[in-house]
């Protein structure tokens, strides 16, 4: 089985921190994601990571970067968290190539306060 | 940029009754997926399609690549099936997907 994990489940920080969110997949794949999910909004696209070291903004990459030093390991970036970015995070793989599915992680619900 | 909508937007029905959830998009896609969210926000992919039709178990999921629609459907529905389901599309050349907005869906033993 294919496992996409995510560091935390919960998260509280402060306005002005910098945040990191980790997400780990074990099944060697090329494609990894981070998306935020907002009610009425459904899941927008942050960042995009092809390979190690490669990356591709999303439909709202503002106020967050990312890191991929490791094929397995994603990692997503809030330089100076904003009370706009209480939301749930969701990280996903995928091999890659047509017709793929995306293996989500279970999420971590960040609150800035 | 695809749009894709959903409808319902909530549902609720009697356990056992046939569940249809209901998918369109605006431009031609190669792939489109159906995903279920829990309480809790875990997202399971349930299907895959790209033309025709697939089951399992008690669920189906059929896309018309003409009318750019695809439906969800759930025979003798259960009170676990009560989640939020999901549309995505895959646009040609492209590994992103785009989201629907979810259906809420709650099954009333």
């Amino acid at each position: 089985d294919v496992k996409v994990t995510q560091s935390s489940r919960y998260l509280v920080k402060r306005t002005g921190e910098k945040v990191f969110l980790e997400c780990v997949q074990d099944m060697d794949h090329e494609n990894m994601f981070w998306y935020r999910q907002d009610p009425g909004l459904g899941l927008r696209l942050i960042y995009f990571s092809y390979d190690v070291k490669m990356k591709e903004k999303g439909d709202i990459p503002e106020g967050y970067s990312v890191s991929r030093e490791k094929k397995e390991r994603f990692s997503l970036i809030l330089e100076s968290a904003s009370t706009n970015q209480t939301s749930m995070y969701l990280c996903a793989s995928t091999l890659g190539g047509r017709g793929n599915e995306q293996f989500f992680g279970p999420g971590t619900r960040l609150t800035v306060l | 940029k695809n749009e894709v909508e959903q409808s319902p937007q909530n549902l609720t029905a009697q356990e056992g009754e046939f569940i249809t959830i209901n998918c369109s998009y605006s431009v031609g896609i190669s792939a489109l997926h159906w995903l279920q969210q829990h309480p809790g926000g875990g997202i399971v992919s349930l299907f895959m399609l790209s033309s025709g039709k697939k089951k399992h178990g008690r669920l189906i999921a059929t896309i018309n690549i003409q009318e750019k629609h695809s439906s969800l459907h759930i025979t003798a529905s259960h009170p676990r099936d009560s989640a939020v389901y999901i549309c995505a599309v895959r646009n040609f050349g492209n590994e992103k997907l785009t989201f629907g907005t979810g259906t809420r869906l709650t099954i009333i033993p």
